[in-house]
Parts: C-alpha cells; structure tokens; sequence
C-alpha cells in the first residue's frame, strides 16, 4: 500500500541553493499534511504543516495541491544546518503515513 | 511542554526473549502508534490506538503485540524476539482532528 510517495534523494546542494521535495499521495479522504525534519539517530520532530492556501516559514515554503494530489517543501538559501532527511506525512482519521523520507545534504 | 517519553534509548535482547517497550505520553492524546524505522524502508507502522483498549493493525504487525490499558501508556510486545526485529521503534502521539504528531526518542532495539 503506496499511500505516499516522496522523492527518494538523496540531494546534494551547496550552500545558498534553493531546494524542493515533493510527496504524491492516493485517497482523497479528509486529510492533513506535514513535513517533519529528522536527524541522524534523533526522533522526527514537525517542520512545519501545510495549509491549502500555502504557508511560509522563513526560508520554508509548503504547499498543497489537492486537485494533482502532492505537496512540497521549498527551502531558499540552503545553510549546511539543513542537512537533515525530510519526510512528509498524511494524516487522516485516527492514521499516519509516512513518505519514505528524503535526504538533504549542504555542502559549503 | 509536550512530551513522549520511550522506556529504554538501547535495548540488546537474545532472540526467544519477550520483550516489551513502553511508551508514555503526557498530552492527554487519543491516537497513539508504534513505527520501526529501517535504513531505505522509511517508517512503517506497526500497530496503532484510537482510544483505551482500542488498536488496529498497521502495516506490519507480524511479531507484534501491543496493550493500551491506560491512555498514556501504549506498549509494544515482541512476544519471542527475533534478529530480524533489530530496528529503531518510534512511538508517536496526537489528539484525533488533523494535528501534528509528536515522538518520541526511539529505542534502538538490537536482537541477538
């Protein structure tokens, strides 16, 4: 069961790039979208949600396209501290998903 | 502060053993879940809980067992361990409407 799929990476961008993830997903049930950032050995821990209408976090833009059915994370001016794997996840009643996850490396 | 706190950082167990990984939430949350993680397969869940008592399976529960007797407590069970079970278990928690999950700190499980 391919309920999410997320670009596998991995992607590797010097610092200052601009870099973009995407997730597709299946099942147009109700529904939520988040990207999680996670490092190495640690817990998932949010990045940010995704609102339909779009949504900025500083250098974070996240997006959600419901009529093509994905979402995406935009990072502008890569720091070597984003290096990290991010995973995006669907929510809907009671259940998670999970993409796979896609790692990021910045290098200097 | 939200908080989801896993019983053990690392685990080393032999195979045969039952073994049980606890995890406490302190958010009053309804849903709670167990996830392995495995370099290249990502999450996978394993089990979940949508209230006291309540559980479904997720998507690979062969192996697994899991009791949620009080809603802060939600506990996984390997019932006999075996080398194949060495993985990183994440529990997670969130309250039912469309909100964000919190994790926590992952036990690094290692079968002998």
């Amino acid at each position: 069961r391919k309920e999410v799929e997320q670009d596998p990476g991995p992607f590797n961008v010097p610092e200052g790039a601009t870099v973009a993830f995407n997730c597709t997903y299946s099942n147009s049930a109700s529904q939520s979208f988040f990207w999680y950032r996670q490092d190495c050995r640690k817990e998932p821990k949010l990045l940010m949600s995704v609102y339909s209408s779009g949504n900025e976090d500083g250098r974070f833009t996240a997006q959600l396209n419901r009529a093509s059915q994905y979402i995406s994370l935009l990072i502008r001016d890569s720091k070597l501290s984003d290096s990290a794997t991010y995973l995006c996840l669907r929510g809907s009643q009671g259940n998670l998903i999970f993409g796979k996850g896609t790692k990021l490396s910045v290098k200097p | 502060d939200v908080k989801v706190t896993q019983s053990s950082r690392y685990l080393v167990k032999r195979t045969g053993e039952k073994v049980f990984l606890e995890c406490v939430q302190d958010m009053d949350h309804e849903n709670m879940f167990w996830y392995r993680q495995d370099p290249g397969l990502g999450l996978r869940l394993i089990y979940f809980s949508y209230d006291v008592k309540m559980k479904e399976k997720g998507d690979i529960p062969e192996g697994y067992s899991v009791s949620r007797e009080k809603k802060e407590r939600f506990s996984l069970i390997l019932e006999s361990a075996s080398t194949n079970q060495t993985s990183m278990y994440l529990c997670a928690s969130r309250s039912p409407v469309n909100t964000e999950a919190f994790f926590g700190q992952g036990t690094r499980l290692t079968v002998v």
